[in-house]
């Protein structure tokens, strides 16, 4: 057990639909960072928070959005689901932002969209 | 960020080190050098990180080489549960879009003999 805990581990849903990944980091670890890992894509940085606020955006599509609330956790919405939106989702979080801190990532949500 | 270049695979056998390497020309002088791993359907993994000096803790070693181009994660005695993609990831100083995230690239496939 890493400390980041995402639910659910799996995720099945039809094209069109909504749906929210939760995260929740590692005690005292202030940044959450999503990532989506496809079988053709690899990682995939997709936004990140720290402490509440978001610090830098990656390859995230409009259809997606995130938050973090006062408590820390992270939630990332998926809406107008695709096929081609199947994958893992995994969040991660470090104590700070800086480069001198490593993360720790959960083991993923898989999300199959039919 | 800037990139780095690692070979696709290589193969060891079990309690045999392992030299994982990684070049990295056009690293700048503040760019941290990250190692993460990814086992079979785990979440990334934290292995090691550092600057210029070289680097020990109890999963493995970072040799860095003098100019920063290159450096070699060392595994001192594989094991059947070090198979896994191994990622070699500069991480840049904060600041702008690349604030605190990680990229990663295709990594190196690790396959480790009984």
């Amino acid at each position: 057990d890493s400390g980041v805990t995402q639910t659910p581990k799996h995720l099945i849903t039809a094209t069109g639909q909504r749906v929210t990944l939760r995260c929740s980091p590692r005690s005292g670890d202030l940044s959450v960072y999503w990532y989506q890992q496809s079988l053709d894509q690899g990682l995939q940085f997709l936004i990140q928070y720290y402490n509440g606020e978001e610090r830098a955006k990656g390859n995230i599509l409009e259809r997606f959005s995130a938050q973090q609330f006062p408590d820390l956790h992270s939630e990332l919405n998926l809406s107008s689901l695709e096929l081609g939106d199947s994958a893992l989702y995994f969040c991660a979080s470090s104590l700070l932002s800086g480069q001198n801190y490593g993360y720790t990532f959960g083991s993923g949500t898989r999300l199959t969209v039919v | 960020d800037a990139k780095t270049t690692q070979p696709n695979s290589m193969e060891s056998n079990e309690e045999e080190p392992v030299h994982l390497p990684c070049n990295h020309s056009t690293i700048s002088g503040t760019d941290y050098i990250h190692w993460y791993r990814q086992l079979p359907s785990q979440g990334p993994e934290y292995v090691i990180h550092g600057l210029t000096s070289n680097v020990n803790n109890r999963m493995a070693s970072l040799a860095i080489a003098e100019d920063r181009k290159s450096s070699t994660l060392i595994l001192h005695r594989a094991t059947l549960r070090d198979a896994a993609v191994y990622y070699c990831i500069l991480r840049a100083n904060a600041g702008g879009t690349s604030y605190g995230k990680l990229t990663f690239g295709q990594g190196t496939i690790l396959t480790v003999h009984p």
